[in-house]
């Protein structure tokens, strides 16, 4: 089945240590983000990309990084620069044009839990 | 800038009442999109419905149904004879032009309702 997948579901962190969440997505998708979630707040854009080995800065982008190698692909990576990397975190994709050139939905993996050891 | 407002925190209703989660929006832009996703426990983002700003039409899907209007920058979405599977958070969000929205037409979510269907 086409859909986008996220690992791990649950990722610990030690202090000063750099995790990567991985984000794969089979749906010939452009256009992929990451997004970081609060408990009882919005989803915040971190990252996005709408080709690869290219990619923007989004609204919190302070203390991660992430690569676009492959078109399928789209890693993040929570340095340790990051003091508070406790939350959940989205990853979606997106066709950058639909057959009438709509703006088209983004579609979303199931999330990563990370926390703080 | 853009902004979207879900006034309503949190709902709760009893199984087969009608429920209305209210969505308003900020936006300069002449073109833009709207969208309803349903978050469950389990945490997945669900995409419900988009409307565009030129098709002020309301829609119907099934128990779903969404009233868009744009003199009052409002997208309301009504659960009719809810049921205890819709129990979710619900997020209403904006994607605007290009100008403010950028190439990507990154989304600007709000808040969320939490809603509660209680048998």
């Amino acid at each position: 089945d086409g859909g986008i997948t996220q690992s791990p579901k649950y990722l610990f962190r030690k202090e000063g240590q750099n995790v990567t969440l991985s984000c794969e997505q089979n749906l010939n998708h452009d256009a992929m983000y990451w997004y970081r979630q609060d408990p009882g707040q919005g989803l915040r854009l971190i990252y996005y990309s709408q080709i690869v080995n290219d990619f923007q800065k989004g609204d919190i982008a302070e203390g991660y990084s992430v690569s676009r190698e492959k078109k399928e692909s789209f890693p993040l990576t929570v340095t340790s620069a990051q003091k508070n990397p406790t939350a959940f975190y989205l990853c979606a994709s997106r066709a950058l044009q639909g057959s009438k050139g709509d703006n088209q939905p983004q579609h979303f993996g199931d999330g990563t839990r990370l926390s703080i050891l | 800038a853009q902004k979207v407002t879900q006034a309503q925190t949190e709902i709760s209703v009893v199984e087969k009442e009608d429920v209305t989660l209210d969505c308003v929006y900020e936006t300069r832009d002449t073109t833009y999109y709207l969208f309803w996703y349903k978050q469950p426990p389990s945490g997945e983002l669900v995409f419900l419905i988009r409307r565009n700003s030129f098709d002020e039409q309301n829609e119907i899907s099934g128990r779903y149904s969404w009233n868009f209007q744009k003199s009052t920058s409002s997208f309301n979405f009504t659960i009719t004879a809810s049921q205890v599977v819709d129990s979710a958070v619900y997020f209403c969000a904006l994607s605007g032009g290009v100008i403010s929205s950028g190439s990507a037409r990154q989304l600007t979510f709000g808040s969320g309702t939490q809603l509660t269907v209680l048998p």
